[in-house]
C-alpha cells in the first residue's frame, strides 16, 4: 500500500482558486470513486471536506469541490479564505476494506 | 452531534503493550463500521485497521498486522485497539473514525498520543 502522491505545499491569495492534486494508481484512485479529502488544522483532528470524489458533507462550503480523472483526483478551493489555511489529505479506498492516504499538502494563504 | 473520545495513550517501552479505547456517543454505534487511523509526529495520516459493525470483518495495515488487534463492544458503544510488540515507529496520535457507508471516515475523535521510547 503506497501512499498517494500530493504536492507538499500550495499557496494562493485570498479570493484566488487553488487546486491540490492526488495521484494514485489503477488499484485505488483509478479503480474506485471513493476518494475523500480532509482538512486538518494544527493540533486538531481531520475534518471531512469531500467524499466519493465530489460530494459535500453537510456544513462544508461549496467553494470546496472535488474531481477525478484517471488515477488523479483533485481538490479545488474557489475563492480561498484565510481560514482555509491548513493541511489537506486525500484518501482513497483501496479494496478489501483497506485505505491509502496521501502525504498531505500544506495550503498557505498569502 | 457525533462524539468519539479516544483514551489509553501514553508512554510505553519498545516491545510493550497498550490498549486504546474509543467511546462513541450521539449516534447508533451498533450500525457503523469503524477505522483506526494514526499520524506520526509531523507526518501524514496512515490507515491502521478496520472493523465492521458486527465485528465479522476485520482488516489491518501490513505495518501492524500480527501485532495489533481491533475489537468492539456494541453494548458499551466502544471501540478498542490492542497494541502489542510496540516499536518506535508506532509512535503517533491514534484516531478512531466512524465510517459513512462503510467507506468514508466522516467523524473523527480528537486522538490519543502513543509514544514508544525507552
Amino acid at each position: 500500500q503506497s501512499a498517494l502522491t500530493q504536492p507538499r505545499s500550495v499557496s494562493g491569495s485570498p479570493g484566488q482558486s487553488v487546486t491540490i492534486s492526488c495521484t494514485g494508481t489503477s488499484s485505488d484512485v483509478g479503480l474506485y470513486n471513493y476518494v475523500s479529502w480532509y482538512q486538518q488544522h494544527p493540533g486538531k483532528a481531520p475534518k471531512l471536506m469531500i467524499y466519493d470524489v465530489n460530494k459535500w458533507p453537510s456544513g462544508v462550503p461549496d467553494r470546496f469541490s472535488g474531481s477525478k480523472s484517471g488515477n488523479t483526483a483533485s481538490l479545488t478551493i474557489s475563492g480561498v479564505q484565510a481560514e482555509d489555511e491548513a493541511d489537506y489529505y486525500c484518501c482513497s479506498y483501496a479494496s478489501r476494506y483497506t485505505w491509502v492516504f496521501g502525504g498531505g499538502t500544506k495550503l498557505t494563504v498569502l | 452531534e457525533v462524539q468519539l473520545v479516544e483514551s489509553g495513550g501514553g508512554l510505553v517501552q519498545p516491545g510493550g503493550s497498550l490498549r486504546l479505547s474509543c467511546a462513541a456517543s450521539e449516534f447508533a454505534f451498533t450500525y457503523y463500521s469503524m477505522n483506526w487511523v494514526r499520524q506520526a509526529p509531523g507526518k501524514g495520516l496512515e490507515w491502521v485497521s478496520y472493523i465492521s459493525s458486527s465485528s465479522s470483518t476485520i482488516h489491518y495495515a501490513d505495518s501492524v498486522k500480527g501485532r495489533f488487534t481491533i475489537s468492539r463492544d456494541n453494548a458499551k458503544n466502544s471501540l478498542y485497539l490492542q497494541m502489542n510488540s510496540l516499536r518506535a515507529e508506532d509512535t503517533a496520535v491514534y484516531y478512531c473514525a466512524r465510517l459513512l457507508g462503510d467507506i468514508t471516515a466522516d467523524y473523527w475523535g480528537q486522538g490519543t498520543l502513543v509514544t514508544v521510547s525507552s
